[in-house]
């Protein structure tokens, strides 16, 4: 069934530096993908999404490209802050046909100033 | 006003009690989702409904059951808590675009504690 596998947290780094979390997919066809995140004491809400095969999404410095080649949507930041520090998810493909589609545990992100 | 809304925030009761959580959209969406979320499992799918007459489980539904009144309406009912469900609880709601999910939009959230 679909699925995705995103990297293990918890990452911690120090302000500026460069992120990336990688995330890879399996799906038939060729779904959305979504990255989410989570801030403390809130839920989800969308970062970013790609719509088709090498699309760019973008949002608050966050990129991420859907490359059908490699299956993978990872998430990069050029520069991190302070207030990027969260619980970044990457979305599981659709759910139709698949009852155990699960968002995972993420990967905790903190930014040291 | 927010979009999806949860009721209530937070929660505590005893084991053996019922229990109904309660989620609000006004974002017209025909997709409602609830989750549940606890460290070091993340975020799991308890039931999922794509309109008011079908209703699926999700990864983990046993112990939980659903009412969808409306459109607007989804509830999460525990009909005999256990401790074991304490946990922290989304509703979610989606489009269905093109044939495939679309973004989806989560609520606050509810904490709840089962002594």
């Amino acid at each position: 069934g679909d699925s995705v596998t995103q990297m293990e947290g918890p990452v911690t780094l120090s302000e500026e530096a460069f992120l990336t979390i990688n995330c890879t997919y399996t799906a038939t066809g060729y779904p959305s993908l979504f990255w989410y995140v989570q801030y403390p004491g809130e839920g989800l809400q969308l970062l970013l999404k790609a719509t088709k095969a090498d699309d760019k999404g973008s949002n608050k410095g966050f990129e991420a490209t859907y490359r059908k080649e490699t299956t993978s949507f990872h998430l990069e930041k050029g520069s991190v802050q302070v207030s990027d520090s969260a619980v970044y998810f990457c979305a599981p493909p659709d759910l139709f046909g698949n009852e155990k589609l699960t968002f995972g545990t993420g990967t905790r992100l903190t930014i040291i100033p | 006003d927010a979009d999806v809304t949860q009721t209530p925030r937070n929660r505590i009761t005893k084991t053996g009690k019922r229990i109904m959580l309660e989620c609000s959209q006004t974002k017209g969406h025909d997709r409602m989702y609830w989750y549940r979320q606890d460290p070091g499992l993340g975020l799991r799918l308890i039931y999922y409904s794509f309109d008011v007459k079908d209703i699926n489980k999700g990864e983990i539904s046993d112990g939980y059951s659903v009412s969808r009144q409306a459109q607007a309406k989804f509830s999460l009912s525990l009909e005999s808590a256990i401790p074991n469900q304490t946990a922290l609880y989304f509703c979610a709601t989606s489009e269905w675009t093109s044939g495939h999910t679309d973004t989806q939009y989560f609520g606050p959230g509810t904490r709840l504690t089962v002594l």
